[in-house]
């Protein structure tokens, strides 16, 4: 099973700021998706990367996936109170009888104040 | 549409009693996914059904456990019987394939006291 380290576990910072969320595992991932969930709801697909040093812009959200496909980074830039919520990595890998298992990871809790 | 439909949103039920969580996944996705998330473990696979069928459940915590998806529209999971360390969210995602991107349901917070 793969171990997904997430880093720091909680963030609190003021409208304005830029931040970066990091995943880390000491396995090589097929592909790995970032999800953005908010209290009370499930976790809502943010970005898929598959290609070592991949990089995706999702508005003001910047994704990177490691050369060595073993970590990625999520950076925000001037975040914003509507970016409040729990950021999760998932990592893929492919299941025996066919379809994905997505472990995820620990987890970053992220509050943006006004 | 209508998204991945859960039910109960909440459920408090006391040790040793039947628990029931029904899943509705979104029309014309063939496979769906039960997950449970604790403060402590985080997100954790318990199951996945493709075309109606447990293709892996070796995420299902013990015999207590059991998942059943009678038709392509519905799926249960269920406790039985409940202890306090079931208490979590439970989520519900399916995926129009094995291998595309996952639509979580709102999710069953479970209390057993």
């Amino acid at each position: 099973t793969q171990l997904l380290e997430q880093s720091p576990q909680f963030l609190s910072i003021q409208e304005g700021e830029n931040l970066t969320v990091y995943c880390n595992s000491s396995s090589v991932f097929s592909s790995l998706q970032w999800y953005r969930q908010e209290p009370g709801e499930g976790p809502v697909l943010l970005v898929t990367v598959v290609t070592g040093g991949e990089v995706k812009k999702l508005k003001r959200l910047t994704f990177q996936f490691g050369d060595a496909r073993k970590d990625s980074s999520l950076h925000i830039t001037a975040a914003q109170p509507g970016d409040t919520g729990l950021y999760l990595c998932a990592a893929t890998s492919i299941l025996t009888g066919g379809g994905n298992k997505l472990t995820f990871g620990t987890g970053t809790q992220l509050k943006v104040e006004l | 549409d209508a998204g991945v439909i859960q039910s109960p949103r909440h459920e408090v039920t006391e040790m040793g009693q039947e628990v029931t969580l029904r899943c509705k996944p979104i029309s014309g996705h063939n496979s769906l996914f039960w997950y449970r998330q604790t403060m402590m473990r985080g997100l954790e696979l318990l199951i996945y059904f493709n075309n109606n069928v447990p293709i892996d459940d070796s995420g299902m915590p013990e015999d207590r456990f059991s998942a059943k998806m009678p038709n392509a529209s519905f799926s249960t999971l269920k406790i039985q019987p409940s202890e306090p360390r079931d208490s979590a969210v439970y989520f519900c995602a399916s995926s129009r394939d094995a291998y595309e991107k996952l639509f979580f349901g709102s999710g069953t917070q479970l209390s057993v006291l």
